[in-house]
């Protein structure tokens, strides 16, 4: 079964440093990636998506993230962070079938002025 | 086009109540997915349906029922609410021709009593 696993339950940053939020994942198969965020008490948004080709993606609101097969690892980064992305960070994988996302148990992101 | 509407947005519940969630979607998605979130939890699938008349369980199916009758429209119902089904539930839709990209209603706020 495939599975995510994002270590990192709570990250504070100062505005304006660099972000890196770490997403590990497990699937047999090439897997279909992706990053969500969610404002308080609203719905998720896509931030970015990986399905093949080049491993470092750009999404919106300036983020980007790596696919390293080796390390099974999708980490999203920023480099320069503002207090608007004070949020909760979603990673999630599928296999491209019908049934659905897994997700892992997301990332509290906290910015210090 | 409104994207993915949930009604309603906020419900109290007592137990043993039943309830409907309504989903609707303008976007023309054959697939489309209930999932509900917990604090720490990420997101569960419930239930999800690649188009009308086909149904099938997700993760956590259990005290919940769907049905599917048109493209637009996925009600999730609750037959005796329990307090374990205090929970945010979301709605998404997939064109099944993205890759899974998923696009999400804004939730329903559930709290049984």
């Amino acid at each position: 079964a495939q599975s995510v696993t994002q270590p990192d339950i709570h990250i504070t940053v100062s505005e304006g440093a660099s972000l890196e939020l770490r997403c590990n994942y497990s699937y047999g198969a090439t897997p279909y990636l992706f990053w969500y965020v969610q404002s308080p008490g609203q719905g998720l948004q896509l931030l970015l998506k990986y399905f093949s080709g080049d491993t470092l993606v750009q999404g919106i609101k300036g983020f980007e993230a790596e696919f390293k097969r080796s390390q099974s690892s999708f980490n999203l980064r920023k480099p320069s962070v503002h207090w608007s992305d004070a949020a909760e960070y979603f990673c999630a994988v599928s296999g491209g079938g019908a049934d659905g996302l897994t997700f892992g148990k997301g990332t509290h992101l906290i910015i210090q002025p | 086009n409104a994207g993915v509407t949930q009604t309603p947005k906020f419900r109290i519940l007592k137990i043993g109540q039943s309830m409907t969630l309504q989903c609707t979607q303008d976007m023309n998605h054959n697939y489309m997915y209930w999932y509900r979130q917990d604090p720490g939890m990420g997101l569960k699938l419930i239930y999800y349906s690649v188009g009308a008349g086909i149904t099938d369980k997700g993760e956590v199916p259990n005290g919940y029922n769907v049905s599917r009758s048109t493209t637009e429209d996925f009600p999730l119902r609750l037959e005796l609410a329990a307090p374990s089904q205090t929970s945010v539930y979301f709605c998404a839709t997939d064109s099944s021709f993205s890759y899974n990209e998923q696009f999400f209603g804004p939730g329903t706020r559930l709290t049984v009593l």
